[in-house]
């Protein structure tokens, strides 16, 4: 079974900082999608950034940018230039769909504080 | 279009009453996806829609749980005989196709009593 492991529950991060969130994963498949996306405060979730598995280029979205290791399972997300406003809860998600079956699995999120 | 909204935004109810949630996608999206998420954990995938067609079921899903989409545009998602471990966010987004961006709504919060 698809598992999605986020180790770090909260972090901080100084504004104009650049901070890195881990996110590791584990499947058998060899084609997926992983993204990850971002909850704040009492507000709606929205897509960062998505990274399709048969990409070896990393995908990049303005100041945020992944680490995508295929052999390690791993998909890190690094934010740039930190700012107050990338205060949020991110969430590392994996997607597959075989044949019909459709699983979407998300991580347990980490805490991202950004201090002014 | 001003994105994915759902209706009510809060709900209490006492333990063992029926209780009925909307979602209204984006107007071009034929795939519709059900979450639910608990205090301190991420989303959970409930269930999603191709049009009007319910094609995939978590085994989240009990038999209490029924969702519905039936013209192929906002769903409904009902909880019957409501248990104190159903209250959570309950969470729509919505897609063209499964492997495109999914665009989420703000939620229903409830609360069982």
């Amino acid at each position: 079974a698809q598992t999605v492991t986020q180790s770090q529950p909260e972090m901080s991060v100084q504004e104009a900082e650049t901070v890195t969130l881990s996110c590791t994963y584990d499947t058998s498949e060899s084609n997926y999608y992983l993204f990850w996306y971002k909850q704040p405060p009492s507000r709606q979730m929205i897509l960062v950034i998505r990274q399709e598995a048969y990409k070896q280029q990393n995908a990049t979205e303005n100041r945020f940018s992944v680490n995508f290791q295929k052999a390690a399972k791993s998909f890190s997300l690094k934010i740039s230039d930190s700012q107050l406003g990338d205060t949020a809860m991110y969430f590392c998600a994996f997607m597959k769909q075989t044949s019909g079956t459709y699983k979407y699995i998300f991580g347990t999120g980490t805490r991202l504080k950004v201090l002014a | 279009d001003t994105g994915v909204s759902q209706d009510p935004r809060h709900k209490i109810t006492k333990r063992g009453q029926n209780v009925t949630f909307r979602c209204d996608p984006i107007s071009e999206h034929n795939r519709l996806y059900w979450y639910r998420q608990t205090l301190g954990q991420g989303p959970e995938f409930l269930t999603y829609f191709q049009n009007e067609a319910q094609l995939e079921k978590s085994r989240l899903l009990s038999d209490r749980f029924s969702a519905e989409r039936p013209k192929g545009s906002f769903s409904t998602l009902e909880i019957q005989r409501t248990e104190q471990g159903d209250s959570a966010m309950y969470l729509c987004a919505s897609s063209w196709e499964t492997t495109d961006t999914q665009y989420f709504g703000p939620g229903t919060r409830l609360t069982v009593l």
